[in-house]
């Protein structure tokens, strides 16, 4: 079982929708969740933060963690084409020298 | 932009041939971490240093080896290339050396080798 599991997609959704992406993980010990957004050519930027579990909302964008069912999600609500990117979770805890990141889902918002 | 800053963006080479991937990290960052992205393995994390000391090692291959400089600008030597070795490779940077801090990525640097 590898370590972060995240759907590659492509995930094409319309413009104004609400859009979920998740990721799954094995290692309970990890603390820190992170979402990076990345655009074609360009290097991953960090988008959300979370500590342990619970919610954390900034703007349009929701971060949750679920630790006991070892799932994160980040939801975007009112999508546009510029949110049209890949989303890479990331994950790591103090025990760890290294970051964890997924393979990223590729979104597509539609105009 | 992130303020990191990768050079060449562009870099086509042949089996067997060396080559030196350069990054200079934000202003006053401390710590540099390299990455490798590739379609099907993601975005594996190499190596990373703080202040001019290694402090942890990932996937990185024994024809690979990386160092940072007094001045903070790391550099990934990549040698003996074969074509798997073809990727993205990142730097990222961030202030200290803990992990939960937010890194900055540059725009990475596309290796091609032929």
């Amino acid at each position: 079982q590898k370590e972060v599991e995240q759907d590659p997609g492509p995930l094409s959704v319309p413009e104004g929708a609400i859009v979920s992406l998740n990721c799954t993980y094995s290692n309970s010990a990890f603390q820190y969740f992170m979402w990076y957004r990345q655009y074609s050519r360009k290097g991953p930027e960090l988008l959300m933060y979370t500590y342990s579990s619970g919610n954390k909302e900034d703007g349009r964008f929701t971060a949750q963690v679920d630790k006991s069912s070892k799932y994160i999600s980040l939801f975007i609500r009112d999508s546009q084409p510029s949110d049209s990117a890949t989303y890479l979770c990331a994950m790591t805890s103090d025990r760890d020298d290294k970051i964890i990141f997924g393979k990223g889902t590729r979104l597509h918002i539609l105009p | 932009d992130s303020g990191v800053t990768q050079t060449p963006k562009h870099l086509i080479t042949a089996t067997g041939q060396r080559v030196t991937l350069r990054c200079s990290p934000r202003s006053g960052d401390l710590s540099v971490y390299w990455y490798q992205q590739s379609l099907d393995q993601g975005l594996q994390f190499l190596i990373h240093y703080y202040n001019g000391e290694e402090r942890a090692k990932g996937n990185i291959l024994e024809r690979f080896s990386a160092q940072q400089f007094p001045d903070l600008h790391s550099e990934l030597n990549l040698s003996s290339l074969e074509l798997g070795d073809s990727a993205l490779y990142f730097c990222a940077s961030s202030v200290g050396q803990a992990l939960n801090e937010k890194l900055f990525f540059g725009s990475g640097t596309q290796l091609s080798v032929l």
